[in-house]
């Protein structure tokens, strides 16, 4: 079974601080994707990642995929209160995702 | 082009009730996964649909089952509700690529077993 841990799970940071999540796994994956999920809502997908080494960014938010394709890592610069809700990262496959638990992140103004 | 619709939003039932949520994939999209998402647990996998097949199941009682209809809709059933299935239950609906499945989320519709 494929595992894939997030971490930290909880993160509450003041607005324009930066910070970095990590989501880990012992399974290589074909590509990896990060989603934000805001209270009442469904997981909205933010970036996908294929290739080992791979750098993604989107605005503010910087992802990197994993030279081995087992791990990978969001870095948010200058957070705002609207990157408040919960990350997750999902392992790609074919049919089925793996996701972890992922980091709630608070920011305060 | 509209995103994935899951209906209702909520719902209040009691023990030993049966259930069914709807939802409709993006136009195109074949695939339908449905997934639990509970504070503890986070999003577990219940299974997956690809034209009125289910291709793919989690590791839920029987209790939880689901269709797919020839428009690619599709349903879950739970059946003998119990206080833990209170959780948001999440359908996605996949665009296959070379690198594995991209999965699109509907709201959610929010369950509550009393």
């Amino acid at each position: 079974t494929q595992l894939l841990e997030q971490s930290p799970q909880f993160l509450s940071i003041q607005e324009g601080e930066n910070l970095t999540v990590y989501c880990n796994s012992s399974s290589v994956f074909s590509s990896l994707q990060w989603y934000r999920q805001e209270p009442g809502e469904g997981p909205v997908l933010l970036v996908t990642v294929v290739t080992g080494g791979e750098v993604k960014k989107l605005k503010r938010l910087t992802f990197q995929f994993g030279d081995a394709r087992k791990d990978s890592s969001l870095h948010i610069t200058a957070a705002q209160p609207g990157d408040t809700g919960l990350y997750l990262c999902a392992g790609g496959g074919y049919s089925t995702l793996t996701f972890g638990k992922g980091t709630m992140l608070l920011v305060s103004p | 082009k509209a995103g994935v619709t899951q209906t209702p939003r909520y719902l209040i039932k009691t023990r030993g009730q049966q259930v069914t949520l709807s939802c409709s994939p993006i136009s195109g999209h074949r695939s339908v996964s449905w997934y639990q998402q509970t504070p503890g647990q986070g999003l577990q996998f219940l299974f997956e649909y690809f034209s009125e097949t289910q291709r793919n199941k989690g590791n839920f009682p029987g209790r939880f089952s689901g269709r797919q209809f020839s428009n690619s809709r599709s349903e879950m059933n739970v059946s003998t509700l119990e206080l833990g299935d209170s959780a948001l239950y999440l359908c996605a609906s996949s665009l296959a690529s070379a690198f594995g499945d991209i999965q699109y989320f509907g709201a959610g519709t929010r369950l509550s077993v009393l």
